[in-house]
């Protein structure tokens, strides 16, 4: 199917490792990118492809990537990590301009 | 600094038209496809429409192809969504997005402080 699949919400303690999913169809032609939104703010890209991350994104934040699923692993979350994490890629079953995003992952750090 | 600044939206009736504008700042506008993505209070992101550096490739969502037309001019630095019949469910915070490609992957790198419509009669 032409969408991507994220689990709705997953709580952390401080300073342990939490890791949010995506799934997708889409996903075994291109890589994820991830993008963190907290309230009130628009999003922003902290990682995209195999690992790369824009300048002033902790490398706590990773990915891996196996068939149709996209892995975003937070290692030693902080309480700034408290935010909405959402994936996307291009659709592959469509125009190469058209790109799908996940419903996006609550992620609370207790 | 980069910047990407939205503007035109607010409150229209449904059927009625409203352009979105966007001028970008701070980086070179033209090596970058342009998007726009739209977010419903409370709700996840929804990608809207995007063109390519020279506008030659332009793609549409389903939701809103035949009654959003996207376009860009480089030489003002700017990105315009023109959206025509406009209904309820057009309510959204509309985002300006600037995206790349590389290694694999395509990614949505700058992103404005969006612009919000509100679709009501």
């Amino acid at each position: 199917s032409s969408e991507l699949t994220q689990d709705p919400a997953v709580s952390v303690a401080l300073g342990q490792t939490v890791r949010i999913t995506c799934q997708g169809d889409s996903l075994r032609s291109y890589y994820a990118a991830w993008y963190q939104q907290k309230p009130g703010q628009a999003p922003v890209l902290v990682i995209h492809g195999k690992n790369n991350r824009p300048s002033g994104i902790p490398d706590r934040f990773s990915v891996s990537n196996s068939g149709n699923t996209a892995s975003l692993t937070i290692t030693g979350a902080q309480a700034e990590d408290e935010a909405d994490y959402y994936c996307n890629s291009r659709d592959s079953r469509r125009n190469h301009l058209m790109f799908l995003f996940g419903a996006g992952t609550k992620v609370t750090v207790l | 600094e980069v910047q990407l600044v939205e503007s035109g939206g607010g409150s229209v009736q449904p059927g009625r038209s409203q352009r979105l504008s966007c001028v970008a700042s701070g980086f070179i506008f033209d090596d970058y496809a342009m998007h726009w993505v739209r977010q419903t209070p409370g709700t996840g992101l929804e990608w809207v429409s995007g063109l390519s550096w020279n506008s030659d490739s332009i793609a549409y969502a389903d939701s809103v192809k035949g009654r959003f037309t996207i376009s860009r001019d480089n030489a003002k630095n700017s990105l315009y969504l023109e959206m025509n019949s406009l209904r309820p469910e057009d309510t959204a915070l509309y985002y300006c997005v600037g995206s790349r490609c590389s290694g694999g992957t395509c990614y949505f790198e700058m992103w404005g402080q969006g612009t919000p419509v509100t679709v009501s009669s």
